[in-house]
């Protein structure tokens, strides 16, 4: 079945560092999606791609989607404590009609 | 606009003892699901459900059934509640296929099977 991975699994930044997490599907995916799930919290939607090689921005955050559409990233400039949380990526390969998660990456920022 | 409320959001269990997690959703999505969450493992897909009166199995669905006869309700029953069925279960909602333009997760239900 498909399978969605993703890393660093944890990574611990200083405030006003960057941080960046990958992930990596193993079949083409028609579509990612990113979600931020504070500690605590449930996972909330930030963002879809569906374009090969789509770049967008969402203000610190940028998100790129692999040209062959089996790779994305999440990268945040200057991380800030609110960023603090675990970002999951989640691949949808069109076929299932069901998204497959990543494993997240969980951030933490120090002041 | 309540989005996808999820009941309770607590719960401890014996073994074998049988309960449903109950899901609610506002928002006229035809898409829902559930998934449960665990340490280090991400979130993964139990059943889920396309439309009322249509379910199908996710990744781990075994000692769990759904039904969904409206589109509002997606309730997930457990049979006969093992330790290995503790966890954070979410329930999920989208109007797209495949969760297409981001699915709205509820707040989660914690069990703990003792």
């Amino acid at each position: 079945g498909q399978q969605v991975m993703q890393i660093p699994q944890y990574q611990h930044v200083q405030e006003g560092e960057d941080f960046t997490t990958y992930c990596n599907s193993s079949t083409t995916l028609s579509n990612i999606q990113w979600y931020k799930q504070r500690p605590g919290g449930h996972p909330v939607f930030l963002i879809q791609l569906v374009k090969s090689g789509e770049v967008k921005k969402q203000k610190r955050l940028t998100f790129q989607f692999g040209e062959a559409k089996k790779n994305s990233s999440l990268h945040i400039t200057a991380t800030q404590t609110t960023d603090v949380g675990t970002y999951f990526c989640a691949g949808d390969s069109g076929s299932a009609r069901q998204l497959t998660f990543g494993s997240g990456t969980q951030l933490t920022v120090l002041p | 606009n309540a989005g996808v409320t999820q009941t309770p959001k607590f719960q401890v269990l014996k073994t074998g003892q049988s309960m449903t997690l109950q899901c609610a959703q506002d928002m006229n999505h035809e898409y829902m699901s559930w998934y449960r969450q665990d340490p280090g493992m991400g979130l993964r897909l139990i059943h889920y459900s396309v439309g009322a009166g249509i379910t199908d199995q996710g990744e781990v669905p075994n000692g769990y059934n759904v039904s969904r006869s409206t589109t509002e309700d997606f309730p997930l029953r457990l049979l006969s509640a093992a330790p290995s069925q503790t966890s954070v279960y979410f329930c999920a909602s989208s109007a797209g296929t495949g969760g297409g333009g981001g699915y709205t997760f509820g707040s989660g239900t914690r069990l703990t099977v003792v």
